[in-house]
């Protein structure tokens, strides 16, 4: 089955700063990936996604690049705030009927 | 819209005790499913329904039993709590076969097994 590895674990960057969190995907085959945010208490929330007929995806500060050929993908964030810090998790399916496998997180720390 | 909610947001249970954990969604998704959350080992799977009366397994099944009788309702049900099922337990939905996979997930129930 799909095996989705994301890196770093944890992240800490100056407000201001931008971040970038990479994932990596096994199966060829996926073909949607999404990201989602997670505050602490709450259940996690999609930000971003994108699929696998696209390269990149911008919306706002945040943004999404996809390289299927080395098989990963990557969360942008520009100009952080200190409301980011929060645990990022990316994940992969086949589109549609598909599970979402995901990543183990990463938390995200943007200092003040 | 509600969204997706789930009940209750905490529960403590002594090894070998049942429950059910009740999960509720009014954007009439076809999926929905049930994910447990561990530290450091992100959101896993633990069963899924494409439908109402379809259910199946995802990646940590063992110990868990679903039923999907309607469209709205997917409660999760621990036979006999171990310590290790000690988690978040998380419930998501989304529509299928459509533009978008988005899944939305409910609060969470934080479960402790003594």
């Amino acid at each position: 089955g799909e095996n989705v590895e994301q890196h770093p674990s944890t992240l800490s960057v100056q407000e201001g700063d931008s971040a970038v969190i990479k994932c990596t995907y096994s199966d060829s085959a996926s073909n949607y990936f999404p990201w989602y945010k997670q505050e602490l208490g709450k259940g996690p929330q999609l930000i971003i996604d994108i699929r696998s007929n696209v390269g990149e995806k911008k919306d706002q500060r945040i943004a999404v690049t996809l390289n299927k050929t080395a098989k990963h993908f990557s969360l942008h964030i520009t100009e952080t705030q200190p409301e980011d810090s929060a645990v990022y998790f990316c994940a992969a399916s086949k589109g549609a009927n598909s599970k979402l496998t995901f990543g183990k997180g990463i938390t995200l720390s943007v200092r003040p | 819209n509600a969204g997706v909610t789930q009940t209750p947001k905490f529960q403590v249970l002594k090894t070998g005790q049942s429950m059910t954990l009740q999960c509720a969604q009014d954007m009439n998704h076809e999926y929905m499913s049930w994910y447990r959350q561990d530290p450091g080992m992100g959101l896993r799977l633990i069963h899924y329904s494409v439908g109402a009366g379809i259910t199946d397994q995802g990646e940590v099944p063992n110990g868990y039993n679903v039923s999907r009788s309607t469209t709205e309702d997917f409660p999760l049900r621990l036979l006999s709590a171990a310590p290790s099922q000690t988690s978040v337990y998380f419930c998501a939905s989304s529509y299928i076969g459509s533009s978008t996979d988005t899944q939305y997930f409910g609060p969470g129930t934080r479960l402790t097994v003594l």
